[in-house]
């Protein structure tokens, strides 16, 4: 299943609300996953089933969507939060998007 | 703590082999299904392999069927991949990762990673 995330790199401010796009290429139900990888580090899963966020992941993020329509919502960015966030589909063996970039403008 | 240590990596040349070791501890390793994800350079994520707690079932990507092998030692917690007939398109930092629930294949921890070059 093809998954495919907009936009490809995104520049915010601190504070902004962010949102990143990710669209599959078929109905994958809610079995979706957001990922972040900082640079040089190995990805870390912040929400799973669409919509659950992983334990210890702060609440300003926030995951939305079902079907083959999914949003990564970040309320308030903070500088730390600077990192490439990766979808990925699991609703029929898996695969992942190419990311979006996140910097800081 | 959950810790992922994976080792073995290195440069290789196309057609060779390379066998690549993850240790695990701080979790009860029998109880998880394992896989190797990887990332090619400035790429994307991929999903290579899994194995299942207890090694009875293994599943690869089409790409490596044949030419890779996932195993486990439960005994030694500790996850393998043996990577066969290398080919360049396999280069990539090789992660290896837990699987969050048995039938749900999100990864919720995963090791630093290790490097692979397939090149002459």
């Amino acid at each position: 299943i093809q998954m495919t995330q907009s936009p490809s790199l995104l520049s915010a401010s601190v504070g902004d609300r962010v949102t990143l796009s990710c669209k599959a290429g078929q109905n994958i139900n809610n079995y979706l996953a957001w990922y972040q990888q900082k640079l040089g580090e190995a990805p870390k899963l912040l929400i799973y089933n669409a919509n659950s966020l992983q334990t210890g992941i702060p609440s300003r993020f926030s995951g939305s969507g079902s079907g083959t329509d999914f949003t990564l919502t970040i309320s308030s960015l903070q500088p730390e939060d600077v990192a490439t966030y990766f979808c990925q589909q699991y609703n029929s063996w898996t695969t992942f998007g190419a990311g979006t970039k996140l910097e800081l403008k | 703590e959950v810790q992922l240590v994976e080792s073995g990596g290195g440069l290789v040349q196309p057609g060779r082999s390379l066998k690549l070791s993850c240790a695990a501890s701080g979790f009860t390793f029998s109880d998880y299904n394992m896989a190797w994800v990887r990332q090619a350079p400035k790429k994307g994520l991929e999903w290579v392999a899994t194995i299942i707690y207890d090694g009875s079932r293994t599943y690869y990507r089409d790409s490596v069927k044949g030419r890779f092998t996932i195993s486990r030692d439960n005994a030694k917690s500790t996850l393998y991949l043996q990577m066969d007939s290398l080919r360049s398109e396999d280069t990539a930092t090789y992660y290896c990762a837990t699987h969050a629930d048995w039938e749900l294949w999100y990864f919720d921890y995963w090791g630093q990673g290790v490097m692979v070059t397939v090149s002459s």
